[in-house]
């Protein structure tokens, strides 16, 4: 299975753009990339995933690397409500394991005011 | 209001004890899914169903049954709990179609004790 690399903490402080680095250098052509985040306390909370092509919601934006080995999570605005672990996963859309996801470590993301 | 609700959301058992934690969503989604969360380990699947009466292990699935009858409903069976299966338990649920999962939506988490 492909796996996905993070850093494990980053910082930010408020209303500045925060950018979330992920690598995934072993992706395959039907890998979706996901990008959940949990805040403290709750359950994990879906954000965004794609493809090839970027893509943009109304919490966030992934730009995809035109080889597809890493993305980036792009939140415009950082708030304290965005203090999270966030995590970048791969999704494989083809073959017979695709239900299977692995979260991994993720990133820490602290929003300093 | 669309929702996965697990129950119940905290227990405290002994270990040998046969129990089942319960998941549920109203979404009529196909794709339902497992995960504990340990300190320092992140999220784990243990299980997944693409669909009623179709199952399949994730990257922990030892310990642990599951069972798909209704769309709705996606049960985690454990038969004899261990003190290493103390943990924070999510459920969650999707869409599931030609480009894979979809969105994601999870339960409000379990947190077993395993004395």
């Amino acid at each position: 299975d492909a796996k996905t690399t993070q850093p494990n903490s980053m910082e930010s402080n408020e209303e500045e753009p925060v950018h979330l680095p992920c690598n995934h250098s072993t992706i395959s052509g039907t890998d979706y990339i996901h990008w959940y985040r949990q805040l403290p306390s709750q359950g994990p909370e879906y954000v965004i995933h794609g493809l090839t092509s970027n893509v943009n919601n109304r919490m966030a934006s992934l730009a995809i690397a035109e080889d597809r080995k890493s993305s980036t999570l792009i939140l415009h605005r950082a708030t304290l409500r965005d203090a999270a672990v966030y995590y970048c996963i791969l999704n494989y859309a083809g073959g017979t394991s695709y239900g299977k996801l692995t979260f991994g470590q993720g990133t820490i993301l602290t929003v300093h005011p | 209001e669309a929702q996965v609700t697990q129950n119940p959301r905290y227990l405290i058992t002994v270990t040998g004890k046969k129990l089942t934690v319960t998941c549920s969503q109203n979404m009529n989604h196909e794709y339902m899914s497992w995960y504990r969360q340990d300190p320092g380990l992140g999220l784990r699947q243990i299980y997944y169903s693409m669909n009623v009466e179709v199952t399949d292990k994730g990257d922990v699935p030892e310990g642990y049954k599951v069972s798909r009858k209704e769309k709705r409903n996606f049960p985690l069976i454990l038969e004899s709990p261990s003190p290493n299966q103390t943990s924070l338990y999510f459920c969650a649920s999707s869409l599931f179609g030609t480009s894979g999962i979809s969105e994601q939506f999870f339960g409000p988490g379990t947190r077993l004790t395993v004395l």
